[in-house]
């Protein structure tokens, strides 16, 4: 079955240190994105890429960067410089290029806690 | 002002009918969307509307769309407590293929 896998579902950071998180899709999908969800405020966009090698800030991209080497694959880094990482973390698809509604497949999420 | 607005919360009794409530602000929005938000999980897709319609209905899920006044409302027939989640509704401003949620309402399903 096709969908959106993120790992790790659960993690661990010292303070100062960077956290990657995976995100895979096999969807085929062009578009990738990465929001960040806090109790009561909904979900806010990180960052987002359209196709592989090029991506886009979105809403809160500081402390935070991402590559796009590969269509399937989205990675977002939670660096050191992101003053309050502690949240839950969503990854989303979407294939461009087809006329009609954007709907958006997400991963399960991955939940960083900054000890 | 946000872009998309929601009540926090809703609390309904089972076997009760739920209207979750949106606003939005950009009338060049072409869809609007619910999704759904179980705990610990990401969202999935419940359903969506084209900015012509004015109602859409899918089993127990009835989406009203006031254009006008900017009004977005999904309405659960016969809540069960397996409908206890976060929903979020959803627009596409100004054209933007990149959607702005709100920030969802916690709904709430008591025996």
């Amino acid at each position: 079955d096709g969908g959106i896998t993120q790992s790790p579902k659960y993690l661990f950071r010292k303070e100062g240190q960077n956290v990657t998180l995976s995100c895979e899709q096999n969807l085929n999908h062009d578009a990738m994105y990465w929001y960040r969800q806090d109790p009561g405020q909904g979900l806010r966009l990180i960052y987002y890429s359209q196709i592989v090698n090029d991506f886009q800030k979105g809403d809160i991209a500081e402390g935070y960067s991402v590559s796009r080497e590969k269509k399937e694959s989205f990675p977002l880094t939670v660096t050191s410089a992101q003053k309050n990482p502690t949240a839950f973390y969503l990854c989303a698809s979407t294939r461009r290029g087809i006329s009609g509604a954007n709907v958006l497949t997400f991963g399960a999420g991955s939940r960083l806690t900054v000890l | 002002g946000e872009d998309v607005e929601q009540s926090l919360f809703l609390s309904v009794r089972e076997g009760d009918s739920s209207v979750i409530n949106c606003t939005y602000t950009d009338s060049s929005s072409t869809y609007l969307y619910w999704y759904k938000q179980e705990p610990g999980a990401g969202l999935q897709l419940l359903t969506y509307i084209f900015s012509n319609m004015d109602m859409k209905q899918d089993q127990r899920l009835t989406v009203l769309l006031n254009k006008k006044d900017k009004h977005l409302s999904l309405r659960i027939a016969d809540t069960q407590t397996g409908d206890s989640a976060i929903y979020f509704c959803a627009e596409n401003p100004g054209g933007s293929y990149i959607p702005t949620f709100g920030r969802g309402t916690s709904l709430i399903v008591h025996p």
